[in-house]
C-alpha cells in the first residue's frame, strides 16, 4: 500500500525567510503523482504544486518550488520569501497513475512569524 | 455560488439520528469525493463517484451511505454514528476521475460532532 509521511507537525518562520517541508512516500509504481495541498485557518484546501513522477524538472510555481528525489522517494516543499498568508496546514499527497484518488500525508502546520 | 459548497457547516447529532451531507459543485466536473479529516490523523478517501457511478468505496462502515444524484450533487447520508465519527467531512471534485493529473477541489467540509 502507498504510504506518504511528513515528519515535521509544526513548523515556523519568520516573514520573508525560506522554509522546507519534508515529505517522504512509499510505492512500488514507476509512475504517479505527488502534490501539495494548502489549508489555511478555517478556509478551504487548495492545490499549492504537482510533480508528475516520470518528469525529471522540478515543479515551481512562485514561491513555491519542490526538491523531488525520485529514488529517495523524497518530495520536499519550498516556500521562498514567506508571507503571513502562507500559514496554513500542508498537506504532501500521493496518486497513482490513472484514478484520481489521493493518499494523503498527516500534514504539517507552518506559522508564519512577523 | 462558485466552487465547491457544501452544507450544513456544522451539525451536532446524537448516535440515534439520520442526517445528510451536502455537497455541490459549480465547476462542470465529473467526479466527486468525500474524504473524512479527523483531528491527528490523515485525511482518508471515503467514496469516488465518476459520472454518477461510484468506483471506490474505502472500507466504508455501512452507516455512512453516499448518493450522487447527478454530476453536480453528492449526499453523505448519517445514520446510527459512533462518537468516533466526529470529525471534518471534505467533499471535493475533479474534472474526471480517469486523469490522477487533474486537480481537485474542496469544499469548506462539514464539522460533524456526534454525541
Amino acid at each position: 500500500a502507498q504510504t506518504v509521511t511528513q515528519s515535521q507537525p509544526e513548523m515556523s518562520v519568520q516573514e520573508a525567510e525560506t522554509v522546507t517541508l519534508s515529505c517522504t512516500y512509499d510505492t512500488s509504481e514507476n509512475n504517479y503523482y505527488l502534490f501539495w495541498y494548502k489549508q489555511p485557518p478555517s478556509r478551504q484546501m487548495i492545490l499549492v504544486i504537482r510533480q508528475e513522477a516520470y518528469k525529471q524538472q522540478n515543479a515551481t510555481e512562485n514561491r513555491f518550488s519542490v526538491n523531488f528525489q525520485k529514488a529517495a522517494k523524497s518530495f520536499s516543499l519550498k516556500i521562498s520569501d514567506s508571507q503571513l498568508g502562507d500559514t496554513a496546514m500542508y498537506f504532501c499527497a500521493f496518486s497513482w497513475e490513472y484514478g484520481n484518488k489521493l493518499v494523503f500525508g498527516a500534514g504539517t502546520i507552518l506559522r508564519v512569524k512577523s | 455560488e462558485t466552487g465547491v459548497t457544501q452544507t450544513p457547516r456544522h451539525l451536532v447529532m446524537g448516535m440515534t439520528n439520520k442526517k445528510s451531507l451536502k455537497c455541490e459543485q459549480h465547476l462542470g466536473h465529473n467526479a466527486m469525493y468525500w474524504y473524512k479529516q479527523s483531528a491527528k490523523k490523515p485525511l482518508e478517501l471515503m467514496f469516488v463517484y465518476s459520472l454518477e457511478e461510484r468506483v471506490e468505496n474505502n472500507s466504508v462502515p455501512s452507516r455512512f451511505s453516499p448518493e450522487c444524484p447527478n454530476s453536480s450533487h453528492l449526499f453523505l447520508h448519517l445514520h446510527t454514528l459512533q462518537p468516533e465519527d466526529s470529525a471534518l467531512y471534505l467533499c471535493a471534485s475533479s474534472q474526471d476521475y480517469q486523469h490522477s493529473y487533474n486537480e481537485q477541489f474542496f469544499g469548506p467540509g462539514t464539522r460533524l460532532t456526534v454525541l
